[in-house]
């Protein structure tokens, strides 16, 4: 299957700290997203990376690709309440299948 | 505010029943598509619409029948669903398929008695 798999499946974290995940997939891909979702609400795209690109930053979030590896990681600095939700990487099958994992859930605690 | 609306939020049906879900977008858009995500799993791609063309269906079972009307709208007919139908269905849009940001609603909560 192409779809991403995220690692770790959960992660609790103390406000002010960082909070690193994980995605690995299996076949070559043109370009790797992250996405954000809070509790039973729509997804919300965080950042893309192309294939040809090793780090993009955005704001607190950082995103590595490693190609050889076949894995990304998406780093938020300095966490916040806000920040509690699930982070979902997904990878472009075709030119129209975005494929997603299972997610990590992330708890900021206060 | 989201550029793309799904009604209803929450939908409980039995067995038996037909409803459909409604996704619109307002982002002018030229893809759409239907993911299903039940708890623990990966999201489920359903169907993708590109320019009002069915261009991807994904092993989806006949109880769920997509239709895109136009560019901007697109619906899921439910019929004869099954328990394990329950789940959040979302919809997406994009401009330019999976090369790009996909832009999702908040989702339909689909509960199946």
């Amino acid at each position: 299957s192409q779809q991403g798999e995220e690692d770790p499946q959960a992660l609790s974290i103390q406000e002010g700290e960082n909070a690193t995940m994980n995605c690995s997939y299996k076949t070559s891909i043109n370009n790797l997203q992250w996405y954000r979702q809070n509790s039973g609400r729509g997804l919300v795209h965080l950042i893309l990376i192309r294939s040809n690109e090793r780090e993009k930053h955005s704001g607190r979030l950082r995103v590595t690709l490693d190609t050889s590896k076949k894995s990304s990681s998406l780093l938020i600095t300095a966490s916040r309440a806000a920040d509690t939700a699930s982070y979902f990487c997904a990878t472009d099958f075709n030119d129209y299948k975005l494929s997603f994992g299972a997610g990590t859930t992330v708890t900021v605690r206060a | 505010e989201t550029g793309v609306t799904q009604t209803p939020r929450h939908l409980v049906m039995g067995m038996t029943n037909k409803k459909s879900l409604k996704c619109e977008q307002h982002l002018g858009h030229n893809a759409m598509y239907w993911y299903k995500q039940s708890a623990k799993k990966p999201l489920e791609l359903m169907f993708v619409y590109n320019f009002k063309e069915q261009t991807e269906n994904n092993s989806v079972p006949s109880r769920f029948s997509p239709e895109c009307p136009n560019s901007s709208h697109l619906f899921l007919h439910l019929h004869t669903l099954q328990p394990e139908d329950s789940a959040l269905y979302l919809c997406a849009s994009s401009q330019g398929g999976a090369t790009g940001e996909l832009f999702f609603g908040e989702g339909s909560r689909l509960t199946v008695l």
